[in-house]
C-alpha cells in the first residue's frame, strides 16, 4: 500500500537557518507529492505539490522536489523566519489509485529569534 | 480567502455518548473528506463524500461513524458510542470538481479536537 514517512520532530532552528523536512514515500502507481503546513489553530494548507518525477513545487521560499529514485520529497527553505513555525505534512496522492491523498506523521519546526 | 469552518473547535464527552461534529465548506465544492489524526500519529484518512453518498470509506470507518450533508451546507460526522480511542483531531476537507484528477490539493478547516473521558 502508500505510506509517505516524514522525519521526526520537533525540528527547531534559529531565524536564517537552512531548513530541510524529509520525506519519503512508497506507492504502488504513480503518485502526486503534496507539502501541507498548519499553523497554530488552523487547517492544513497546501504548501506545494509536484506531479510527476523530476518536477520542483516551490512556494513562499519553499521548495521540494519529486525524486523517482531515492522515491524522496524533502522540504527545504534557505533562510526560515519566526513566521514559519508550523507543523509541515507531506502527503501523496496516488494517481494510479484512488487519489485520496495519504499522509505522513506531520513535523513539527519551531523557529526562535 | 474562502474557508473550510468546522465546529466546534474542542469537545469533551464521556465514553459512549453520540458526537457530531460539523463543517461547512467551501461553497462550490462537492467533495468532502473527513480526516483524523491521533495525538503523535499520521493524519489518516476516514472518508469521503459526493453527491450525497459515501464514495470511499477507510477501515476505520466502521459501523461506529457515520456522515450525512443534511441541510446541503453543513457536512456532519457522527461517531454513535464513543471509546476513549477516538479521542482525536478531525479535519474536515473539501474540494472543487476534479481536484484529485488534477493533482491538486484539498481545503482543510482548523479541526475539532475530540477528548473521550
Amino acid at each position: 500500500g502508500n505510506s509517505v514517512t516524514q522525519m521526526e520532530g520537533p525540528v527547531t532552528l534559529s531565524e536564517e537557518a537552512f531548513l530541510t523536512i524529509n520525506c519519503t514515500y512508497t506507492a504502488t502507481g504513480y503518485p502526486s507529492l503534496f507539502w501541507y503546513v498548519q499553523y497554530p489553530g488552523e487547517g492544513l494548507q497546501l504548501l506545494l505539490k509536484a506531479t510527476k518525477a523530476d518536477d520542483k513545487g516551490s512556494n513562499k521560499g519553499f521548495e521540494a522536489t519529486y525524486r523517482k529514485e531515492t522515491t524522496s520529497f524533502h522540504l527545504e527553505k534557505g533562510s526560515v523566519q519566526v513566521s514559519d513555525s508550523a507543523v509541515y505534512f507531506c502527503a501523496l496522492s496516488d494517481q494510479g489509485g484512488s487519489y485520496i491523498p495519504t499522509f505522513g506523521r506531520g513535523t513539527s519546526l519551531i523557529v526562535h529569534p | 480567502e474562502p474557508e473550510v469552518t468546522q465546529t466546534p473547535s474542542h469537545q469533551v464527552t464521556q465514553m459512549g455518548q453520540e458526537v457530531i461534529l460539523r463543517c461547512v465548506p467551501i461553497s462550490n465544492h462537492l467533495y468532502f473528506y473527513w480526516y483524523r489524526q491521533i495525538l503523535g500519529q499520521k493524519v489518516e484518512f476516514l472518508v469521503s463524500f459526493y453527491n450525497n453518498e459515501i464514495s470511499e470509506k477507510s477501515e476505520i470507518f466502521d459501523d461506529q461513524f457515520s456522515v450525512e450533508r443534511p441541510d446541503g451546507s453543513n457536512f456532519t460526522l457522527k461517531i454513535r458510542s464513543t471509546k476513549l480511542e477516538d479521542s482525536a483531531m478531525y479535519f474536515c476537507a473539501t474540494g472543487p470538481p476534479g481536484h484529485l484528477t488534477r493533482g491538486e490539493g484539498y481545503t482543510f478547516g482548523s479541526g475539532t479536537r475530540l477528548t473521550v473521558v
